[in-house]
């Protein structure tokens, strides 16, 4: 059974502008949770989707956002990139609650 | 909001010895407490869960025990080998009710296991 896969692994960006990261869930799974992980604040929520609605939405501004297709694929869109915003970005994938298995992250640097 | 407090920070243990890891949540409407492991450069996997209605869980060198009136939780490692040396999390949600799978984590462990 294939794992989560997250596309791409690295990303180097400009200030000011605008990424897209895809995740791809396990077959069956219909929650992606997305997180952001720095070395200063850790582990932090950024949404949830499942079955293509926004199910929980962390503290993060309106720059950060999401969605989810009907194949339960999700991306996580970050426009007007700041230099805060380099760091790990994990997707996690639930079949519906509980036992959430995370992709191997994208890395973003923004320069 | 929830809040998962995790101490210590940093813990170094000598191979064989027990290492004992634990975290604190405020919200007690969280009934779903799962612990990750990170190792360097790779993905934080999941090595052990509990649910509200379980006091301890085991899983062979692993356990956890949760006491939900002083809304604390525990991970134990046995006999720690040096490939248990990783960042361990502990985590927190409400997903068994319906409040989806919004994982509040704490700020991790640097387990260090010596030969």
């Amino acid at each position: 059974k294939a794992g989560v896969t997250q596309t791409p692994r690295y990303l180097i960006k400009t200030r000011g502008q605008q990424v897209t990261l895809s995740c791809s869930p396990i077959s069956g799974h219909r929650s992606v949770s997305w997180y952001q992980q720095t070395p200063g604040q850790g582990l932090q929520f950024l949404f949830e989707y499942f079955s293509e609605t926004q199910r929980n939405k962390g503290n993060f501004p309106g720059r950060f956002s999401g969605r989810q297709f009907s194949n339960s694929r999700s991306e996580m869109n970050v426009s007007t990139l700041e230099l805060g915003d380099s760091a790990l970005y994990l997707c996690a994938s639930s079949l519906e609650r509980e036992e959430a298995f995370f992709g191997q992250g994208t890395r973003l640097t923004v320069v | 909001g929830e809040n998962v407090e995790q101490h210590p920070s940093t813990l170094s243990v000598q191979e064989g010895d027990s290492a004992v890891i634990k975290c604190t949540y405020s919200d007690s409407a969280s009934n779903y407490f799962p612990w990750y492991k990170q190792e360097l450069g790779k993905r934080p996997q999941l090595i052990i869960d509990i649910r509200s209605n379980v006091g301890e869980k085991k899983d062979q060198r692993i356990a956890v025990t949760l006491n939900k009136t002083a809304k604390h939780f525990s991970l134990h490692i046995t006999e720690t080998q040096p490939e248990d040396s990783a960042v361990y999390f502990c985590a927190a949600s409400k997903g068994l009710t319906g409040g989806g799978n919004k994982l509040t984590f704490g700020t991790g462990t640097q387990l260090k296991v010596e030969l």
